[in-house]
């Protein structure tokens, strides 16, 4: 099985930072890779799909990169609506795996 | 507009059963695989178990609920199914339906399983 490694698990910051989380795969999967954004209470919502394509409707300030064994995501200027846990996704194979997810806190 | 509504769920005893069910609407339902994730209470997710577009369709498992969990698809009502037996108390969580095999933007609105005595 492909473990996900996602770092930190969480972080605190202010409006307007700009915040970098990391996935690290335990083997290449190519670009299979997805970012959820998920707040409290709420079903996950894809923010970025294929490593680095914007889901349609999600802010700009969102990117992704990376490809084989490292992935990035990176806000630009957080913003309130962005404080939420953060998961990534690889599907390159089966079983699918998640990142242990990154919590976005209030500084 | 694809909507995800999912059904079923609730309290179960330990080594009992639960459906769960999830209807799609605005898409061709046969043209998609699915996907159910789960989520323990205060915890992260987790994969349960995948099955591809067709009729049946071919599903995978994770080794959690293998031999114990069974995806199903009526492609005539658009409806996915995962039959939960001997259920255990770390069986509890919410479960989501996510359309795609490679899980898309589309979740339903989860249903929560608790197992205990």
């Amino acid at each position: 099985d492909i473990q996900m490694t996602q770092s930190p698990s969480s972080l605190s910051a202010s409006v307007g930072d700009r915040v970098t989380i990391t996935c690290r795969a335990s083997q290449g999967i190519r670009n299979d890779l997805n970012w959820y954004q998920q707040r409290p209470g709420k079903a996950p919502k894809r923010l970025i799909y294929g490593a680095s394509s914007l889901q349609s409707e999600v802010p700009s300030r969102f990117s992704g990169s990376g490809s084989g064994t490292e992935f990035t995501l990176t806000i630009s200027s957080l913003q309130p609506e962005d404080f939420a846990t953060y998961y990534c996704l690889q599907h390159n194979s089966y079983p699918r795996t998640f990142g242990q997810g990154t919590k976005v806190e209030v500084k | 507009d694809v909507q995800v509504l999912q059904s079923g769920g609730g309290l179960e005893q330990p080594g009992g059963s639960l459906r769960l069910s999830c209807t799609v609407s605005g898409l061709t339902f046969s043209h998609v695989g699915m996907t159910w994730a789960r989520q323990a209470p205060g915890m992260g997710l987790d994969w349960v178990s995948g099955i591809s577009s067709g009729d049946p369709g071919s599903c995978t498992y994770a080794d959690s609920v293998k031999g114990r969990f069974t995806v199903s698809r009526d492609n005539s009502k658009n409806t996915l199914y995962l039959e939960m037996n001997s259920l255990r108390v770390e069986d509890t969580a919410v479960y989501y339906c996510v359309v795609g095999d490679n899980p898309s933007g589309y979740w339903g609105q989860g249903t929560l399983v608790t197992v205990s005595a």
